[in-house]
């Protein structure tokens, strides 16, 4: 198994571009999740999904779109990107809820907005 | 505020001598999960401990939720330079709407040789 992949890697937008980030499991996960983490900072819930066609909001969801049409992937959507969106990505994905099952993460995308 | 306090911010260890991080919540903890980021990497899973009073080890590696379930500790036998890195915990905390974990902001580990 791949377990859960991302790309790109690195990006570098300039303000008020938009891109996706992608993410894919392989190892057939209910739950996905998309979060940020700033430098120093703790990762921060973006949104997530617990199955295929249901999304919500996390923490941080302002600026930021998701779809989840198979239950393989997860895209995130960066609309209009910000400064403030500097970040790297990180998408995580789970076979039951947080509370009991254990979540695998991708090696992440470290954008940059300038 | 932060959720998940984590101490110390920083640990810088001679090679071979032991240590230990904390994560403290003021709530209740559900699910506590300590995870190891290498700088510019994803998160690699370590222990996750569920009940009050658990203990899990591996390898080297021990950690503990306390009895009411408002802190966990990480403690690490005779450190060696593969233990460097990002020690992070993660936790399900009561009262948390979103359905995902809340995160400490980490601690940096650097081994000394």
């Amino acid at each position: 198994n791949a377990g859960v992949t991302q790309t790109p890697k690195f990006r570098i937008l300039k303000i008020g571009q938009s891109m996706t980030l992608q993410c894919a499991q392989d190892m057939n996960h209910n739950y996905m999740y998309w979060y940020r983490q700033d430098p120093g900072m703790g990762l921060k819930l973006i949104y997530y999904s617990v199955g295929a066609g249901i999304t919500d909001k996390g923490e941080v969801p302002n600026g930021y779109n998701v779809s989840r049409s198979t239950t393989e992937d997860f895209p995130l959507r960066l609309e209009l990107a910000a400064p403030s969106q500097t970040s790297v990505y990180f998408c995580a994905s789970s076979y039951a809820p947080p509370q009991i099952d254990k979540q695998y993460f991708g090696p992440g995308t470290r954008l940059t907005v300038l | 505020s932060q959720e998940l306090e984590q101490s110390p911010q920083s640990l810088i260890v001679q090679e071979g001598k032991n240590l230990t991080i904390n994560c403290t919540s003021s709530k209740t903890l559900y699910g506590l999960y300590w995870y190891k980021q290498k700088y510019g990497e994803g998160l690699i899973f370590l222990m996750m401990l569920q009940k009050g009073g658990e203990e899990k080890s591996h390898e080297k590696i021990t950690a503990k939720l306390d009895e009411k379930k408002q802190q966990s500790s990480l403690h690490i036998t005779a450190s060696q330079p593969s233990h460097a890195g990002i020690y992070l915990c993660g936790a399900r905390v009561s009262g948390g709407g979103a359905d995902g974990l809340t995160f400490g902001k980490g601690t940096h580990l650097i081994i000394q040789p």
